[in-house]
């Protein structure tokens, strides 16, 4: 069965940088598109970036621009996110998301606060 | 790029209907919207995908045919048909938008669905 599992959240300074990783398993991840979006409490989705299933192509949210940077390693199974210039407004549960017809599968989600 | 627009919250009795909106700004009557149901706690699971034509594709893994959807105009309905516990969510409308590297996604606020 198809399974996305985020780590590498955590509580970090602004200014700080932080790296998200998901590990995604049951499914042929080279062949997907696939995405970032996050979720600040109580608030709705934010998209905030995606990447191609060759990483020829990636965008961002305009929020996040220059400050984050999305990676994939087809050989590993694995999404990644760097997170630098942190703000306390990036702070949000982030998922990471299979692109399908909408996004078809999400992981569980790893909170990410930003406070000194 | 789209807006799409979701009232916070609806309610409805055990058993009964409920049909819930996601209007898309105007000048985006031809995109399609995807549904996700976000349960307590949970990450986002998705619905299944609308356009002006009903559903585009297959619906998400486990989700019951008391789901439903149809689109007329720049609205995309969610209708659930006797609603259970298990349905009181927060209901997100999403929408892609561009390709390669101009692609990105937006979201509705999302709706509230209580029980009652």
């Amino acid at each position: 069965q198809v399974q996305l599992v985020e780590s590498g959240g955590g509580l970090v300074k602004p200014g700080g940088s932080l790296r998200l990783s998901c590990a995604a398993s049951g499914f042929t991840f080279s062949d997907y598109y696939m995405s970032w979006i996050r979720q600040a409490p109580g608030k709705g989705l934010e998209w905030v970036s995606y990447i191609s299933s060759s990483s020829s192509y990636t965008n961002y949210a305009d929020s996040v621009k220059g400050r984050f940077t999305i990676s994939r390693d087809n050989a590993k199974n694995s999404l990644y996110l760097q997170m630098n210039s942190l703000r306390a407004e990036d702070t949000a549960v982030y998922y990471c998301a299979r692109e399908q017809v909408g996004f078809d599968y999400w992981g569980q989600g790893t909170l990410v606060t930003v406070s000194s | 790029q789209p807006v799409l627009t979701q009232p916070p919250s609806a309610s409805a009795s055990l058993g009964a209907s409920v049909t819930l909106t996601c209007t898309l700004s105007s000048g985006y009557s031809n995109y399609k919207v995807d549904w996700y149901q976000q349960r307590p706690g949970k990450g986002p699971r998705f619905v299944m995908r609308v356009g002006t034509g009903g559903i585009v594709g297959s619906k998400g893994d486990g989700i019951p045919d008391r789901f439903s959807v149809l689109g007329s105009g720049l609205n995309r309905y969610l209708t659930i048909k006797n609603i259970q516990e298990e349905d009181e969510s927060d209901y997100h409308c999403g929408a892609d938008h561009g390709s390669g590297s101009n692609f990105f996604v937006v979201f509705g606020g999302g709706t509230k669905l209580t029980v009652l």
